[in-house]
């Protein structure tokens, strides 16, 4: 089984603190995305980077793809609690998907 | 609207006692997957079906079973439930592999 490991699981910050999320693996992924999941909800896609180093920008939110393509960053900068909810990132090899473990995000107002 | 919808949306029942859980998507994906998702363990993929009648094992299939005789409609079957799959079940679909998924409000399942 191939795992991606996030960290950190939970992460509790101030609104205007800037965080990172990391998605770590031992293997190569064709394709990374990240999602973001509320409670009683499906996940929701944020981004897909394809390339290896490969930066992207959602508003606040900034995504970077390893060099090597088997590990992924998120940073969000000044964070709202709008922010809050569950950050997963996804890895694809092939036909498959290997999802993270998850990282919980809450945004104190 | 394009969406992805699951029923039942919660289910109780005991082991044993065979259950299907459907899976409808209106986008005219190709790609369409079946989660669970269970916590410290983030989502693993059990079954995927790049097309209609191609059906292939994901990370967990054990115990589980699925068809795909139409594009649109991609049910799971539980034979014979068993407690260890008592979880949160999600259907996703996409364009391709390598496409945006779009995931199903989710399936609570207990089995006692």
């Amino acid at each position: 089984t191939q795992l991606l490991e996030q960290s950190p699981q939970f992460l509790s910050i101030q609104e205007g603190e800037n965080l990172t999320v990391y998605c770590n693996s031992s293997s190569v992924f064709s394709s990374l995305q990240w999602y973001r999941q509320e409670p009683g909800e499906g996940p929701v896609l944020l981004v897909t980077v394809v390339t290896g180093g490969e930066v992207k920008k959602l508003k606040r939110l900034t995504f970077q793809f390893g060099d090597a393509r088997k590990d992924s960053s998120l940073h969000i900068t000044a964070a709202q609690p709008g922010d809050t909810g569950l950050y997963l990132c996804a890895g694809n090899t092939g036909n498959q998907f290997y999802f993270g473990t998850g990282t919980s995000l809450t945004v104190i107002p | 609207e394009a969406q992805v919808t699951q029923n039942p949306r919660y289910l109780i029942t005991v082991t044993g006692k065979k259950l299907t859980v459907t899976c409808s998507q209106n986008m005219n994906h190709e790609y369409m997957s079946w989660y669970r998702q269970d916590p410290g363990l983030g989502l693993r993929q059990i079954y995927y079906s790049m097309n209609v009648e191609v059906t292939d094992k994901g990370d967990v299939p054990e115990g589980y079973k699925v068809s795909r005789k139409e594009k649109r409609n991609f049910p799971l079957i539980l034979e014979s439930p068993s407690p260890n799959q008592t979880s949160l079940y999600f259907c996703a679909s996409s364009s391709g592999h390598q496409e945006t998924q779009y995931f199903g409000p989710g399936t609570r399942l207990l089995v006692l």
